[in-house]
Formats: C-alpha cells, structure tokens, sequence
C-alpha cells in the first residue's frame, strides 16, 4: 500500500569507500528507475529495470556505478570507489511499465555524502 | 544530460496571482510530464501531455505543447502559498516505460 521507500535516507561515507542504496518500489510496478539530482539541478536519469533485466543503463556514469534488481522487486544501486563528485540526492522511482508515458512514482530519496 | 531548459529559473507571485513556467526541450518527444518538488520531499506527478496534443487542464493546472517549437508552458492559476514548489518538466522520447529526461527547474514561491 506505502509509496516507493528508499533507504537509508541518509549516508555519509569516505572517499573510495563502496556503497549501496536500496529501493523498495510500489508493489506491482513492473517498471524501476534510478535518478540523481545534484543541488540546483534536475534529476539525471542513471538506469531503468523492466522486471529483473536492466533495459537502459545509458546514464550510469561510469563502471563504477551498478544496479541489480534479482527477483524484479527490490533494486540496489551499487557505487565502488566513491568520489565527491558523486554526492548527491539519488531518487528511486517505479511505474506500471505498461507503456509510454506512464506516470512514476517517486520515493524521497537518499541522500549520499563523500567526504 | 538535460533535455529541458524552463524559464524562468525563478518566480515570486503574490498569493491569488497566476504563475506561468515555461520549458524549452531539444529533440523530439513522444510526450512531455511536470512534476512539483517541495522542499526536501521527493518528486510528485502533475500531468501528462502528449505529442499529438496542444492543451490539456487538470484542476488549477492548464498545461500547452508545441511541438513545432520544442516547448511547454505551466499555467497555475489563483496560487496558493502550498504551491511554493520546485516545478520540473520531463520529456520521453522512446516508445517503452523508459527513463526521463528532466529540466533545471523553476523555483516557485508564493508570497502570502
């Protein structure tokens, strides 16, 4: 019944260090999507699952950055080796996936610090 | 990248007045969305209009496409201080559920 959820909401880490954010879509949304806004910015679309399989990951920077969604549910967005450039709002969203122009729902999002 | 630029970056309206955002895009689209972002909440759906359409209302909010000039205006009329609000229009240009393409923004604020 509950909106997309993003954990955590916050998290501060060291420069080189890895980490994963988690998103929990609305139950049902065959359709998920990462996002990133920086500050003063709009959101930058980084990767989008239509069931388990990645069907366009063309905004993921670098190879640094994965996501995986193994049971078309749940999804983690994985950094390696962070940098400061990479502090950012990263916004999870899902979708029915039904067909274009379907609306998606956003998830507060996770706010990711690299010292 | 960005897809959208809107205009202006940012707005002050009294309280009852109209507000109009504007949004200026690159390629073509297959439909294009605004979203309203408050301050530290995550971003909300507003409405949808398609390629093949030149207007669309939903409440307060009246939205128009031209596609021969690759832009978009939001009209909010008789504005309220809840609509102090970062507004985002979002474009697709693929024929799937794919991933959006947002603008800068206009930062809104509506002065009591």
């Amino acid at each position: 019944g509950a909106g997309v959820s993003q954990t955590p909401s916050n998290k501060v880490t060291e420069k080189g260090k890895y980490v994963e954010l988690r998103c929990d879509p609305i139950s049902g949304h065959t359709a998920l999507y990462w996002y990133r806004q920086s500050l003063g910015q709009g959101p930058e679309f980084l990767i989008y699952f239509q069931g388990t399989g990645a069907a366009d990951d063309s905004g993921l920077p670098n190879d640094r950055f994965f996501a995986v969604r193994p049971e078309g549910s749940v999804s983690t967005l994985k950094i390696q080796r962070t940098e400061r450039g990479d502090s950012a709002v990263y916004l999870c969203a899902s979708s029915l996936g039904v067909g274009s122009g379907t609306e998606q729902f956003f998830g507060p999002g996770t706010r990711l610090t690299v010292l | 990248s960005q897809q959208g630029e809107e205009d202006p970056q940012a707005l002050s309206i009294q309280e009852g007045e109209n507000a109009t955002m504007n949004c200026s895009y690159k390629t073509s689209i297959n439909n294009l969305q605004w979203y309203r972002q408050n301050s530290g909440r995550g971003l909300v759906h507003l409405i949808l209009i398609r390629s093949n359409e030149r207007e669309k209302h939903s409440g307060r909010l009246r939205v128009t496409l031209d596609t021969s000039k690759k832009s978009s205006s939001l009209l909010i009329t008789a504005s309220r201080a809840a609509d102090t609000a970062s507004y985002f229009c979002a474009t697709t240009s693929g024929g799937g559920a794919d991933g959006l393409t947002f603008g800068k923004g206009t930062h809104l604020i509506i002065q009591p």
